[in-house]
C-alpha cells in the first residue's frame, strides 16, 4: 500500500513569488492535513481538509490557502512568499471518518524563500 | 487551545538503558495522544497512539502512559537500540477532526 506522497520534495522561490505544493493521501483516506515544521516554531498546523471542505484552520494568514479534491489529493498554495516561510512542509493523512483517526505524514516539501 | 509541552529536548542513553519522554496538555478536551518519531530528512512516523478511555498501551518495546487527571502523558522506550535515535514528537488532539498540537520534540540519542 502507497504511503502518503509529497511533490515536489525540494522548491527554491524568491520573495513575492507564489507556490503550490501537491499531496496524495494514502488510497481510502478522505482527510489531509497540512503542517509546517520549522526549526524555531516546531510543527504548526495550517489546515484540514475532508471531503473536500476545509475542517479546521489553524491561525496562519490567508496567504496560505489549500484545497482538496474529489480524489482526495490535496494542493496548499503560499502567495507572496516571505523569507520565514522557508520551511518544511508535511501533509498527513487520515482515514477521517471518524474524529481523530490515525495521521501518517509524508516525507514532506522543503521550500527555500530567498 | 491547547498547549503541549514536551521534555526533555534531548535525551542520551547507553545502549540497551531505557528512556522515558514527558508530555503535559492543557486542554482536558483532548482525547486523542500519538507519538512520532522523525528521522533526518523523513516525515514523521506513527509509532504508538492512546486514547483517553486509556491509561497505558505497549506494542513491543514501547509503551505508553496516560494520567488525564494530571493531563500528562508519557512514551517509554525499553532496551534503545541504536536505531533508536531520532526526534521524538508527542501530539494531542480533540474531536474536532486531525487537528494536532505538537510538543517541541526530543532528540534522542542510543549511544553504542
Amino acid at each position: 500500500k502507497a504511503g502518503v506522497t509529497q511533490t515536489p520534495r525540494y522548491l527554491i522561490k524568491t520573495r513575492g513569488q507564489q507556490v503550490t505544493l501537491s499531496c496524495s493521501p494514502i488510497s481510502g483516506h478522505r482527510s489531509v492535513s497540512w503542517y509546517q515544521q520549522t526549526p524555531g516554531q516546531g510543527l504548526q498546523f495550517l489546515f484540514e481538509y475532508f471531503s473536500e471542505t476545509q475542517r479546521n484552520k489553524g491561525n496562519f494568514p490567508g496567504r496560505f490557502s489549500g484545497r482538496q479534491f474529489s480524489n482526495s489529493r490535496s494542493e496548499m498554495n503560499v502567495s507572496t512568499l516571505e523569507l520565514g516561510d522557508s520551511a518544511l512542509y508535511l501533509c498527513a493523512s487520515s482515514l477521517g471518518s471518524g474524529l481523530n483517526t490515525e495521521a501518517f505524514f509524508g516525507q514532506g516539501t522543503r521550500l527555500t524563500v530567498v | 487551545g491547547e498547549n503541549v509541552e514536551q521534555h526533555p529536548s534531548t535525551l542520551s542513553v547507553q545502549e540497551g538503558d531505557s528512556a522515558v519522554i514527558k508530555c503535559t496538555y492543557s486542554d482536558s478536551a483532548s482525547n486523542y495522544f500519538p507519538w512520532y518519531k522523525q528521522e533526518l530528512g523523513k516525515g514523521p512516523q506513527l509509532i504508538i497512539d492512546i486514547r483517553s478511555n486509556v491509561g497505558e498501551k505497549k506494542d513491543q518495546r514501547i509503551a505508553v502512559t496516560l494520567n488525564k487527571t494530571a493531563k500528562h502523558f508519557s512514551l517509554h522506550i525499553t532496551e534503545t537500540q541504536p536505531e533508536d535515535s531520532a526526534v521524538y514528537f508527542c501530539a494531542a488532539s480533540k474531536d474536532t477532526g486531525n487537528q494536532f498540537y505538537f510538543g517541541t520534540g526530543t532528540s534522542l540519542t542510543v549511544i553504542p
